[in-house]
């Protein structure tokens, strides 16, 4: 049972345009939200983050919207480069509920792999 | 460099064997993770640690123990391995008192035979 849906498996962009991902997820306990990027054969690195009392979170290029009443949030790329592309995870946790506040216990979906084109 | 480093990077072995991945922060961080990446891609929380103190243990084989000897290393001992223990591992670790984000290892590609 999937609590973290993203359900695009790859998306193809030009460089120089926005890349949208979109995750929906199931538990309304989720109060915490975090995208990481994953390039092959390394870990997943930490790229944004938010918090369910908001609804925007903006760092450089990247965005992330939150729509709580309709579980779903999404990352906005602008403007894309070829060094974005990379398998994109998006990851919830209930960290106000479950585990003493830990955000560690992560719930990710099953990634986008991202390709942006020269 | 400051990281979550972990070894070895690959590891292939046989049915029934037992392994051990290596992991180690230097971060300072006082929580560390061991998530599995299987073949459907899914990342799954297996087990935290807190300050050497086991916070998290999901639906895991007790063939798997991990060993904390102290806050800056988690290992992972897998016993009688099966080939559906195939998959890649990461550590990780984070700060609950910072609230820092989670940091990864590269992960260990396990294949067994």
């Amino acid at each position: 049972d999937q609590q973290v849906k993203q359900n695009s498996p790859s998306l193809s962009v030009q460089e120089g345009r926005i890349s949208i991902l979109n995750c929906d997820y199931t538990n309304s306990m989720f109060d915490y939200f975090l995208w990481y990027k994953k390039y092959p054969a390394e870990g997943p690195t930490f790229l944004i983050s938010i918090s369910s009392i908001k609804d925007k979170n903006e760092d450089g290029r990247f965005t992330v919207f939150l729509n709580k009443s309709a579980k779903h949030l999404s990352l906005h790329i602008v403007p894309s480069q070829p060094g974005d592309s990379a398998v994109y995870f998006c990851a919830a946790s209930d960290r106000g509920v479950s585990y003493g506040g830990s955000q560690g216990n992560l719930i990710f979906g099953k990634g986008t792999k991202l390709s942006v084109k020269p | 460099d400051t990281a979550v480093s972990q070894t070895p990077k690959y590891l292939v072995t046989q049915m029934g064997n037992d392994k051990s991945i290596k992991c180690e922060q230097n971060l300072g961080h006082d929580t560390m993770y061991w998530y599995k990446q299987d073949s459907k891609k899914f990342l799954k929380i297996m087990f935290s640690y807190n300050n050497k103190e086991l916070i998290i243990n999901e639906t895991v084989p007790n063939r798997f123990s991990p060993k904390s000897p102290d806050k800056a290393h988690l290992n992972l001992h897998i016993n009688s391995l099966e080939l559906g223990d195939s998959a890649v591992y990461f550590c990780a670790s984070d700060d609950r008192r910072s609230n820092s984000p989670l940091h990864f290892g590269n992960g260990t590609r396990l294949t067994v035979t």
